[in-house]
């Protein structure tokens, strides 16, 4: 059976200090792969998309990058982190494009 | 891009069943309706899909209308593990290639005893 990893489970980061979160799938190849970030008291807002080692799309101008340096691994990253940064940062998968995604159990993350 | 009006919340009683409404009238021929939800501080779950057909699995039945302007989530026999706030998405056409989801606001369901 397929499961999604995500760490860590929880972080606080100073502004100003670098950030990398990492996302691992296991029981499947050539997933399609999503940063979503979910804001306290609001919905949740997709970030990033992987189709493919190497091949990363981004949804919204931001302080963070993505990369996938391997086919189940996803990570994110940022060079120097804004307050705004804070929420919860969840990883999703799915096989192509017209199945269901699975999502990770997230990372909070509070920037002080 | 179709957009989404659920309901900011709703509160439904235990063992009852609850029907979520979602309203999606700019929703184009080849795009589907998608459920999901997301119990606090876990990420969402997948819940069902549909076209134009009614569907029914283990979790919930998915009512689309005719004219597939609505649709809504039955949950037949609600619990108190199913508060939760549920997400009612259209998937984008020029997500052909990528299966991206766009979620807005949810309704939040409370289950009461």
């Amino acid at each position: 059976s397929q499961t999604i990893h995500q760490w860590p489970a929880t972080l606080v980061q100073p502004v100003g200090s670098p950030l990398s979160l990492e996302c691992t799938v296991e029981g499947t190849s050539n997933p399609n792969l999503y940063w979503y970030r979910q804001a306290a008291g609001r919905g949740l807002q997709l970030l990033f998309y992987s189709v493919g080692i190497g091949q990363i799309s981004s949804e919204v101008p931001q302080n963070l990058s993505a990369s996938r340096p391997q086919d189940r691994q996803f990570i994110l990253s940022s060079k120097k982190l804004l307050l705004s940064d804070s929420g919860f940062y969840l990883c999703a998968w799915s096989p192509d494009a017209w199945n269901e995604q699975f999502f990770g159990p997230g990372t909070r993350l509070t920037v002080l | 891009d179709a957009k989404t009006t659920q309901p900011p919340s709703m509160d439904c009683a235990e063992g009852r069943a609850a029907n979520l409404p979602c309203n999606h009238s700019t929703i184009s021929g080849n795009e589907y309706v998608y459920w999901y939800r997301q119990i606090h501080s876990q990420g969402p779950q997948y819940i069902i899909h549909g076209l134009k057909n009614n569907e029914t699995n283990e979790m919930a039945s998915l009512i689309i209308t005719e004219d597939r302007k609505s649709s809504t989530l039955i949950l037949p026999h609600a619990t108190l593990r199913d508060t939760a706030v549920y997400y009612c998405i259209v998937r984008l056409p020029s997500s052909s290639n990528t299966g991206k989801l766009i979620f807005g606001q949810g309704t939040t369901l409370q289950v009461k005893p």
